[in-house]
């Protein structure tokens, strides 16, 4: 199965750049999502990529895939304090297939 | 975009009584669901693959006995948690697949608490 590795803490300071990394063991996997969670809600999807890809752009979001070093990392440009919440990288070989997520990132947004 | 619709948001039981969840894909025709659990600050962990019109497929350690999963339908799917204890206290989140883009989209979640 897949592991799949956050660190749990990541404080920026409003306007700085944020770059939530996460690595993963299984190379199988087809979609590669970055799900955002904030406090007592579900899950809201960012953005994702497919494993043929190597980055994707989404206005603010940047998504990067390194899969020689099974890496996989999120960038916020211009952080603002909306954007804390907790972050997950996910995987799956895609279709109706099960999800495996990693342990999520905290961001912390500071004025 | 698609949406899913998870019903009610948060719910708070008696022990031993039971708690229905709703799940509903709005704009599209799921044939396969997912519930996941989530205890505070940790990661989700998958329970069950709903699928429509057959039994569902838990994970291992899920009790089926005590996660009824029902999918009657491809727009509706349904968890309920019998004779609910403390310690069922948690997260649900459900999750769908669009099949035009493969997209994996989840619903608001529904705070337990059992009393």
């Amino acid at each position: 199965g897949e592991d799949v590795e956050q660190s749990l803490f990541l404080s920026v300071r409003e306007g700085d750049s944020s770059v939530i990394n996460c690595t993963y063991t299984d190379s199988s996997s087809t979609y590669l999502y970055w799900y955002k969670q904030e406090p007592g809600a579900g899950l809201q999807l960012l953005t994702y990529i497919f494993s043929n890809m190597d980055m994707k752009q989404d206005q603010r979001l940047t998504v990067l895939l390194n899969k020689k070093d099974k890496h996989l990392s999120l960038r916020i440009a211009d952080t603002q304090t909306g954007d804390s919440a907790i972050y997950f990288c996910a995987f799956s070989p895609g279709g109706y297939q099960k999800v495996t997520f990693g342990t999520g990132t905290k961001l912390q947004v500071i004025p | 975009g698609a949406v899913v619709s998870q019903h009610p948001s948060w719910v708070i039981c008696k022990s031993g009584t039971s708690v229905k969840i709703e799940c509903r894909s709005l704009d599209f025709q799921a044939t396969t669901m997912f519930w996941y659990r989530q205890f505070p600050k940790q990661s989700l962990m998958l329970m069950a693959t709903s699928n429509e019109g057959s039994k569902a497929t838990y994970e291992q350690g899920v009790e089926k006995d005590k996660f009824l999963i029902n999918h009657a339908s491809l727009t509706l799917s349904t968890l309920t948690v019998t004779s609910a204890h403390p310690e069922d206290s948690s997260f649900y989140i459900c999750s769908a697949t669009d099949p035009t883009g493969g997209e994996l989209f989840f619903g608001s979640g529904t705070q337990l608490s059992v009393l």
